[in-house]
């Protein structure tokens, strides 16, 4: 079974600073997804990855295959970063497995 | 309009109603899930349709029923609602000529009584 395992749970943090979110999978897979799920509860996609390393403005998510763990990074946080961060995994053509999320609030 | 929209947003039901969360997305994406959150446990994969003719159970199928009605609908039935159904239900779509990204509605917040 594919499983995802995500740290921290919980994360506050001030504004400004430098955050890392991680994810660790269990088995091989085809691609790893990032996602943000704000307060109000609707999900948007940040990344997909299946190698490397990808950049968004102040976020930048990395993977390596090989220890079969991604990375988040939030550079320069503000408080409308806040929310919860969710990493997932596919498997060549079979639905998205979801980790439990990290919840981020950012201080002012 | 949104791309995935679902209906009802909010529903209050009692024990042992029938209920139906419908979904409806102009994506055009053949692909259609039914999720479930529950504070501190993630989305868990209800069931999951890759066609009009195509549907598989995902890992908590039990106590729920889905419909295929057309490329653009998947609606997902309670039939004999109980209080542990109680939590968010997101329908997501996905295309692999897009690299399979996810495009979810905005979640049904659904609380039996």
């Amino acid at each position: 079974k594919n499983e995802v395992e995500q740290s921290p749970q919980n994360l506050t943090a001030q504004e400004g600073e430098f955050i890392t979110i991680n994810c660790s999978y269990s088995v091989g897979i085809s691609a790893l997804h990032w996602l943000q799920q704000h307060p109000g509860g609707g999900i948007v996609s940040l990344f997909m990855l299946s190698s490397g390393k990808k950049k968004h403005g102040r976020l930048i998510a990395t993977i390596n295959i090989q220890e079969k763990h991604s990375s988040l990074h939030i550079t320069a946080s503000h408080p409308r970063d806040s929310a919860v961060y969710i990493c997932a995994v596919r498997v060549g053509n079979t639905p998205l497995v979801f980790g439990k999320g990290t919840r981020l609030s950012v201080i002012a | 309009d949104a791309d995935v929209t679902q209906t009802p947003r909010n529903r209050i039901t009692k024990t042992g109603k029938r209920i139906m969360l419908e979904c409806s997305q102009t994506k055009g994406h053949d692909r259609m899930y039914w999720y479930r959150q529950d504070p501190g446990l993630g989305l868990r994969l209800i069931y999951y349709s890759f066609d009009v003719k195509d549907i598989n159970k995902g890992e908590i199928s039990d106590g729920y029923s889905v419909s295929r009605q057309a490329q653009a609908k998947f609606s997902l039935s309670l039939e004999s609602a109980i209080p542990n159904q109680t939590a968010l239900y997101f329908c997501a779509t996905s295309d692999p000529r897009t690299s399979y990204g996810y495009t979810f509605g905005s979640g049904t917040r659904l609380t039996v009584v």
